[in-house]
């Protein structure tokens, strides 16, 4: 199974700053990743496919970049509703594998 | 619109089963690959497997820790999907979701979640 090793698993900010997300996959998945945000109690929205493309809706605030076995996501000009928990995932191969997830708080 | 809602989740007996169900609407149903992701509380998302699409037979592929146990199905003529989840352990307790899947790239649509309990 591809393991996605996600950090930070939490991470304080202030609002307007830029926060980054890293995502290790532990072989090539080539651009096969997928970026979620989730807020509390509800489901996951998918943000990102193919590690760049912004999904329908997306503000352009939000950002993914990376191929191989390292991504990454940014946020830039954090909004009082980006504090809230992101999950990468893998499609390259089955099992399909998630991060650990990423919890963004307010500083 | 696309919507996709869960249901049949409740508290359940170690070693029980459970049927959960996920209504579909506002797409051709057949096209789609269809998922099943859990979320115990406080911990990180898993998937449960998937069901491809008519074009790729209706098959299905399952995670190592479900396999064997639960099955996925769909009824294409109600677009609906199923979780059909037998001998049931504490560890499978969890809010289970259904997400139908953008042609591999990603999860691009899910339900609300239904939230299974496994206790005696």
């Amino acid at each position: 199974d591809i393991q996605m090793t996600q950090s930070p698993a939490s991470q304080s900010a202030s609002l307007g700053e830029s926060v980054t997300i890293t995502c290790l996959a532990s072989q090539t998945i080539g651009t096969w990743l997928s970026w979620y945000q989730q807020k509390p109690g509800k489901s996951p929205q998918l943000l990102i496919y193919a590690a760049t493309s912004l999904a329908d809706g997306v503000p352009s605030r939000f950002s993914g970049s990376g191929s191989g076995t390292k991504f990454s996501f940014k946020i830039s000009s954090l909004q009082a509703e980006d504090f809230v928990s992101y999950y990468c995932q893998q499609l390259y191969s089955t099992p399909w594998t998630f991060g650990g997830g990423t919890k963004l708080e307010i500083k | 619109e696309v919507k996709l809602v869960e249901s049949g989740g409740g508290l359940v007996q170690p070693g029980g089963s459970l049927r959960l169900s996920c209504a579909t609407s506002g797409f051709t149903f057949t096209d789609y690959y269809m998922s099943w992701v859990r979320q115990p509380p406080g911990k990180a998302l898993e998937w449960l497997g998937f069901i491809r699409n008519k074009a790729n037979g209706y098959t299905t592929e399952y995670s190592a820790s479900v396999k064997g146990r639960f099955t996925i199905s769909r009824d294409n003529s109600q677009s609906i999907l199923y979780l059909q989840m037998n001998t049931l352990r504490a560890e499978d307790s969890a809010t289970y979701y259904c997400a139908r899947e953008l042609g591999s790239y990603a999860m691009d649509y899910w339900g609300q979640g239904t939230s299974v309990t496994v206790s005696s």
